[in-house]
């Protein structure tokens, strides 16, 4: 297991357009976690899983974006009828069990809205 | 809902010196962590700590629980530290983490 992975690393998409991101975890964590860091801001927290059930919601999260981890393991996030304001970093981040548990990150998706 | 403070916000030192960067936070926590991120996003886990002292290498994360506040310090720096540096913690009536806005250190040569 190479750790946290993302995909795609990358998207360019236009106004309008849905999104969706996949992060495949570390295997044995149940915990999985999505963040968004916009330019210059240190990341701001979305939502978490803790196996397959969503557990927490930040306000941040607004109707247009929807998170699911079906079987327990890999998530994705999608972003419906994209905004400018939704460009920024997202990232996913996995711990083992407790919420105090180190955090393992992966490299980030980074969406641009045109 | 937990307020995390860092400073500074830029720091630009020479290879070698003894570097602090601060972090402060407004309500309880389970627990404090120091991040790394180099540019293009990637984010390195280098400390979760609840109480006391830890140390790995060059870099001694300590955390005052009493007043709310921890500090990240590099010995002898390098080039290679320069990175975003950030703080965040856990608790404080949130299970996922509360950051930072991040300590941009630049270490010349």
């Amino acid at each position: 297991d190479t750790g946290v992975s993302q995909d795609p690393r990358h998207k360019i998409t236009k106004r309008g357009q849905n999104v969706t991101f996949r992060c495949d975890p570390i295997s044995e964590h149940n915990r999985l976690y999505w963040y968004r860091q916009t330019l210059g801001q240190g990341p701001e927290f979305l939502t978490y899983f803790q196996n397959e059930a969503q557990l927490e919601k930040s306000r941040l999260l607004s109707d247009r974006f929807s998170a699911e981890r079906p079987k327990g393991s890999f998530s994705t996030l999608e972003i419906q009828r994209t905004e400018q304001g939704d460009s920024a970093m997202y990232l996913c981040a996995s711990s083992f069990r407790q919420s105090t548990g180190e955090l393992f990150f992966g490299e980030g998706s980074r969406l641009t809205v045109l | 809902k937990n307020e995390v403070e860092q400073s500074p916000q830029n720091l630009t030192a020479q290879e070698g010196e003894f570097i602090t960067i601060n972090c402060s936070y407004s309500v309880g926590i389970s627990a404090l962590h120091w991040l790394q991120q180099h540019p293009g996003g990637g984010i390195v886990s280098l400390f979760m700590l609840s109480s006391g002292k830890k140390k790995h290498g060059r870099l001694i994360a300590t955390i005052n629980i009493q007043e709310k506040h921890s500090s990240l310090h590099i010995t002898a720096s390098h080039p290679r530290d320069s990175a975003v540096y950030i703080c965040a913690v856990t608790g404080g009536g949130a299970d996922g983490l509360t950051f930072g806005k991040g300590t941009h250190l630049i270490i010349q040569p």
